[in-house]
């Protein structure tokens, strides 16, 4: 079952903050983010596998309610690097290995 | 460091003809995942092995078939290509072991169909 991530876009301004959220019908064991440029290979940002984790990779943090079945990436203070696509991948709880399914993803646009 | 390496970057196939894959996962990885990605779309996955065993199975149709070899590098195969195979491929490797880690993309394999 795909993650459903929302909003499906996002245009800031450099300096501003986003949320992307994204959740799942079923139970989940691990959380992933990765942020992909046009052409480009997904680039790994974060994994979150305990319920209730935060995690942190410069201003760029992420949580996972595991009861909620949810997580969210908290991008603070936004560069134009940042501009690309969000994806999350899920693995659920119980599951095989070996089996990441990503969101649809949100789009991100940094303007100056 | 060493990353996932994918062959070719680029291929043109015609329709009904077939084509091959390759990904090198990075070494002491033991998982790979093969990611079909059409023009704007997300990656949907189309299976994966741990330890040369297929592990799961997404949305790969029945004409593309997949295997991991000893040397843990893995093939995608794909016969009776149609227009609507025209996509990026991609291929992540992971290293399983105790517990999940993050996968690892390789910078795909561009496959157009003509």
């Amino acid at each position: 079952q795909q993650p459903v991530q929302s909003p499906q876009a996002v245009i800031l301004r450099e300096g501003e903050d986003a949320v992307i959220n994204c959740s799942s019908s079923k139970a989940l064991y691990s959380v992933h983010w990765y942020r992909q440029k046009h052409g480009e290979a997904p680039v790994f940002l974060m994994i979150l596998l305990k319920g209730g984790e935060q995690k942190g990779h410069e201003k760029i943090s992420a949580s996972f309610n595991e009861k909620k079945q949810q997580s969210s990436l908290y991008l603070t203070a936004s560069q134009l690097s940042y501009s690309g696509t969000y994806f999350c991948g899920t693995e659920r709880h119980g599951g095989s290995q070996g089996n990441l399914i990503f969101g649809k993803g949100t789009k991100l646009s940094v303007k100056p | 460091a060493a990353g996932v390496i994918q062959s070719p970057r680029h291929l043109i196939k015609e329709k009904r003809e077939t084509a091959t894959l390759k990904c090198y996962p990075i070494p002491r990885h033991d998982t790979v995942y093969w990611y079909q990605q059409g023009p704007g779309q997300d990656p949907q996955f189309l299976i994966s092995f741990y330890e040369k065993m297929q592990s799961d199975k997404g949305s790969i149709p029945d004409r593309f078939s997949a295997q991991q070899f000893s040397d843990y590098h893995s093939e995608l195969n794909m016969s009776s290509l149609e227009l609507g195979d025209s996509a990026l491929y991609f291929c992540a490797s992971s290293r399983t072991g105790a517990g999940r880690t993050e996968a690892f993309f390789g910078q795909g394999t561009r496959l157009t169909v003509v």
